[in-house]
């Protein structure tokens, strides 16, 4: 079975400054998708980001950018130039490639809560 | 476009009643997925309809069903309900037919079970 690991369950960062939230996986299947929700405390889950596994370059979403090693199955989210708007619940997800299961669940990790500090 | 919609937002249950959530899915979106969201045990997955049929379901007892209807909708139905139901209930719709994969969620219904 899929695992999804988020080991800092809470970071903090100056407004304007970087922060990296990390998150690691653990799966036997070579395709599959890999993303970053955010759920600020409204509780609405917004999707930030997505990467798909066969792809080597790292998805970019204007301030939101990914650090992905597939081989180490590490996949980290970089915000830059942190705004006050960031502060949530950061989770991170994994889907497999639909061609193999047919599966469209996700797959999340326990969550990083960020803080956002002005 | 309208966003996903649950409801109702908030609920009240005692042990033993039964509930349904309903969840409306983004105009066009054809799959309903369902998880439920605890501080103990985090997002986990219940189950997935597409075009009426079920397609996936996670591990969660029987007492825990869903259906979708014609026009997208689902429900989703607890019986027996027990103290470690209480949690937030999120569906989340997707365009899988058609290549977009990536899943929206509605706001949720927070359950207590008292």
């Amino acid at each position: 079975a899929q695992t999804v690991t988020q080991s800092q369950p809470e970071m903090s960062v100056q407004e304007a400054e970087t922060v990296t939230l990390s998150c690691t996986y653990d799966t036997s299947e070579s395709d599959y998708y890999l993303f970053w929700y955010k759920q600020p405390p409204s509780r609405q889950m917004i999707l930030v980001i997505r990467q798909e596994a066969y792809k080597q370059q790292n998805a970019t979403e204007n301030r939101f950018s990914v650090n992905f090693q597939k081989a180490a199955k590490s996949f980290s989210l970089k915000i830059s130039d942190s705004q006050l708007g960031d502060a949530a619940m950061y989770f991170c997800a994994y889907r497999s490639s639909r061609g193999q299961t047919g599966a469209n669940n996700l797959f999340f990790g326990t969550g990083t809560r960020l803080t956002v500090i002005p | 476009k309208a966003g996903v919609t649950q409801t109702p937002r908030y609920l009240i249950k005692t042990r033993g009643q039964q509930v349904t959530l309903s969840c409306s899915p983004i105009s066009g979106h054809r799959s309903v997925s369902w998880y439920q969201q605890t501080p103990g045990q985090g997002l986990q997955f219940l189950f997935e309809y597409f075009s009426e049929t079920q397609r996936n379901k996670g591990n969660f007892p029987g007492r825990f069903s869903g259906r979708q209807f014609s026009n997208s909708r689902s429900e989703m139905n607890v019986s027996t309900l027990e103290l470690g139901d209480s949690a937030l209930y999120l569906c989340a719709s997707s365009n899988r037919d058609r290549g977009r994969d990536e899943q929206f969620f509605g706001p949720g219904t927070r359950l207590t079970v008292l």
